[in-house]
């Protein structure tokens, strides 16, 4: 079956440079999120969007953006780097609509970003 | 808010011995839980979840958990530990609605030994 497919799988970049990780959910899946791992850290959500529209967001920095397109895959775009973003970023996907109020997210592998 | 708190950062146990991770939550509304596993380098793999009905959920690999809401636990176990179990545990929880975010404990580094 079909997972969350994340890229790239590893990035690095500079200080002060920008990042664009991008994540493309399962098919007919509706709702993306986002969480950073920082090394040794429980994973804190970001930010996710339903249908296209932002429908939630937790602490994520200003420098930080997102979005959903018309084929549902997601990007996060990371401007600034510092040193304290370095982390793995996991994408899951999730259906709304499926039967039942309980909707399992899938994660993807995540994106492994480091700043050097 | 809610949020999760995972005693024991490191567990290590014995190849065929109970395996008991613990999970307590705290939340203002019925809550989803979850228990994660996460292999080195890899994704987050869900291994079971409770969400209504039977307090006592089965999961892949021969793990369980249990509800208990008189205290607010999730504590999972698996009767007889393999060496391939050796992981990092995640337990989460989340609202009762369709698209809601999870929130993570610390984790749980858990190792068999030989």
């Amino acid at each position: 079956a079909a997972g969350v497919i994340q890229s790239p799988r590893h990035l690095i970049k500079e200080k002060r440079e920008t990042a664009t990780l991008k994540c493309y959910p399962i098919p007919r899946h509706d709702t993306v999120y986002w969480y950073q791992q920082g090394p040794g850290q429980d994973p804190q959500f970001l930010i996710s969007f339903y249908e296209k529209m932002q429908s939630d967001k937790g602490s994520i920095p200003d420098r930080f953006s997102a979005q959903q397109f018309s084929d549902y895959h997601s990007e996060l775009n990371m401007s600034s780097l510092e040193l304290g973003d370095s982390a793995l970023y996991f994408c899951a996907s999730s259906l709304l609509g499926s039967v039942g109020p309980y909707n399992e997210q899938f994660f993807g592998p995540g994106t492994r970003l480091t700043v050097l | 808010a809610q949020s999760v708190t995972q005693l024991g950062s490191h567990v290590s146990v014995s190849e065929g011995a109970l395996v008991l991770l613990r999970c307590n939550y705290s939340s203002s509304v019925p809550p989803y839980l979850f228990w994660y596993v996460q292999y080195p380098n890899q994704g987050l793999q869900l291994l079971l979840k409770y969400t209504t009905g039977a307090t006592l959920v089965k999961g892949i690999n021969g793990f369980e958990a249990e509800f208990k809401k008189s205290e607010t636990s999730f504590h999972l176990t698996k009767p007889s530990a393999h060496m391939s179990d050796a992981a990092e545990y995640f337990c989460a929880v989340s609202r009762q609605f369709g698209n809601e975010k999870l929130t993570f404990g610390t984790g749980t580094r858990l190792t068999i030994i030989p």
